[in-house]
């Protein structure tokens, strides 16, 4: 199995540019996420779904957008980037939907730089 | 909504040593408290994880306590080794909430 699989690895972007960060999981996992993760804020919850047309808001879901059309995939958008959102963006999936008392898988992550 | 804090955020230890990471958490009805180890360039990976109706787990080096009363888990790494060498992460979550939060991190150092 791949597991998760984000792409790119790395983005460069100007301001006011937008951009699809991709992640798709093998596992038929219900529930995918994704984090930003800054230097000394940990990782910070952006948006999740917990299945296929469900998707939720998490702790900083301001300037993001998400869908999730498969259970495979979880994209997530950028419509106009700022300064303010370069940082490393993770994308994790769990099989179960709501019970959280399962581990979490992380992709590789994505460097996003935006200029 | 919960609130994690986690201590240090920076550690550096000689190999051999054992190393100590502390986290709290605010919500009481938080009853699962995994620990992540993020290595350079890669995502997190789940080394162990502890439920609110345990109070110790061990996996040969690294160990977690729970203490339900004063909601704090700590992390404990015995006879380090240069690879143990990361940044490691506490969380803690209640169940069905379907969403887990996360401490600051660690960067564990060390040093041969």
């Amino acid at each position: 199995n791949a597991g998760v699989t984000q792409t790119p690895k790395f983005q460069v972007l100007k301001t006011g540019q937008s951009m699809t960060l991709q992640c798709a999981q093998d596992m038929n996992h219900e529930y995918m996420s994704w984090y930003r993760q800054d230097p000394g804020m940990g990782l910070r919850l952006i948006h999740y779904s917990v299945g296929a047309g469900i998707t939720d808001q998490g702790e900083v879901p301001n300037g993001y957008n998400v869908s999730r059309s498969t259970t495979e995939d979880f994209p997530l958008r950028l419509l106009s980037a700022a300064p303010s959102q370069t940082s490393v963006y993770f994308c994790a999936s769990r099989k179960d939907r709501i019970e959280t008392n399962e581990k979490l898988f992380f992709g590789s992550g994505t460097q996003l730089s935006v200029l | 909504g919960e609130n994690v804090e986690q201590h240090p955020s920076t550690l550096s230890v000689q190999e051999g040593d054992s190393a100590v990471i502390k986290c709290t958490y605010s919500d009481s009805a938080s009853n699962y408290f995994p620990w992540y180890k993020q290595e350079l360039g890669k995502g997190p990976q789940l080394i162990i994880d502890i439920r609110s109706n345990v109070g110790e787990k061990k996996d040969q080096r690294i160990a977690v306590t729970l203490n339900k009363t004063a909601k704090h888990f700590s992390l404990h790494i015995t006879e380090t080794q240069p690879e143990d060498s990361a940044v490691y992460f506490c969380a803690a979550s209640i169940t069905n909430a379907g969403k887990s939060t996360f401490g600051d991190g660690t960067t564990l150092t060390v040093k041969p």
